[in-house]
């Protein structure tokens, strides 16, 4: 079975400040990566996925995340925020032979102050 | 492409009432998801559709939740006798096939409060 770890409930942060949003899983078998985003009052958004090769992503809004198989870690990172950035994050695992399922982290908050 | 659409958006219901929600995926899509999601907490995996067939149900989801897809197409997820723990928005969510198959498009949810 895959469990996601996100070890921070809220992270406040200042404009233009970088920002590391950690997130640790666990899983006996090889799985696929996955941040998705969710703004107040909308849906969930699809934000990057690892996959394979490159264990750098990015996405097209300056956030990028990195995978650790060592350290089975996933962290979000960008250089620097934006209010507009302020949001739930979510990091989540699906394991290649369960159907795509995903089995989510607890979320992070990421409050961007002025 | 008008992505995933779900209705009703809210429903308020009294408990021991059954409820209905309907999920509409991205049109080529053959896979569907329905998550559950309380306050505070990520979404939660309650069952998954290849086309018309439903391949995988959550240990979540007890003998009072039951989910369709009778043409592939779109899909419906019944809650019967209504308890105030059943109050949580449901997500539903679609994907395509092969690799593509890993990136899920959520709808907005249906957001259910049990009186």
């Amino acid at each position: 079975a895959q469990s996601v770890t996100q070890l921070d409930s809220q992270v406040p942060v200042f404009e233009e400040a970088p920002v590391e949003l950690r997130c640790n899983y666990s899983s006996s078998v090889s799985v696929y990566l996955f941040w998705y985003v969710q703004y107040p009052n909308q849906g969930l958004q699809l934000l990057l996925k690892y996959l394979s090769g490159s264990t750098l992503v990015e996405s097209i809004n300056g956030f990028e995340a990195e995978f650790n198989k060592s350290q089975t870690s996933f962290h979000l990172r960008k250089p620097s925020v934006h209010i507009s950035d302020t949001a739930e994050y979510f990091c989540a695992v699906s394991a290649g032979n369960q159907g795509g399922k995903l089995i989510f982290g607890q979320g992070t908050e990421l409050s961007v102050k002025p | 492409d008008t992505g995933v659409s779900q209705d009703p958006r809210h429903k308020i219901t009294k408990r021991g009432q059954n409820v209905t929600f309907r999920c509409d995926p991205i049109s080529e899509h053959n896979r569907l998801y329905w998550y559950r999601q309380t306050l505070g907490q990520g979404p939660e995996f309650l069952t998954y559709f290849q086309n018309e067939a439903q391949l995988e149900k959550s240990r979540l989801l007890s003998d009072r939740f039951s989910a369709e897809r009778p043409k592939g197409s779109f899909s419906t997820l019944e809650i019967q006798r209504t308890e105030q723990g059943d109050s949580a928005m449901y997500l539903c969510a679609s994907s395509g096939m092969g690799r593509t198959s890993y990136e899920q498009y959520f709808g907005p949810g249906t957001r259910l409060t049990v009186t």
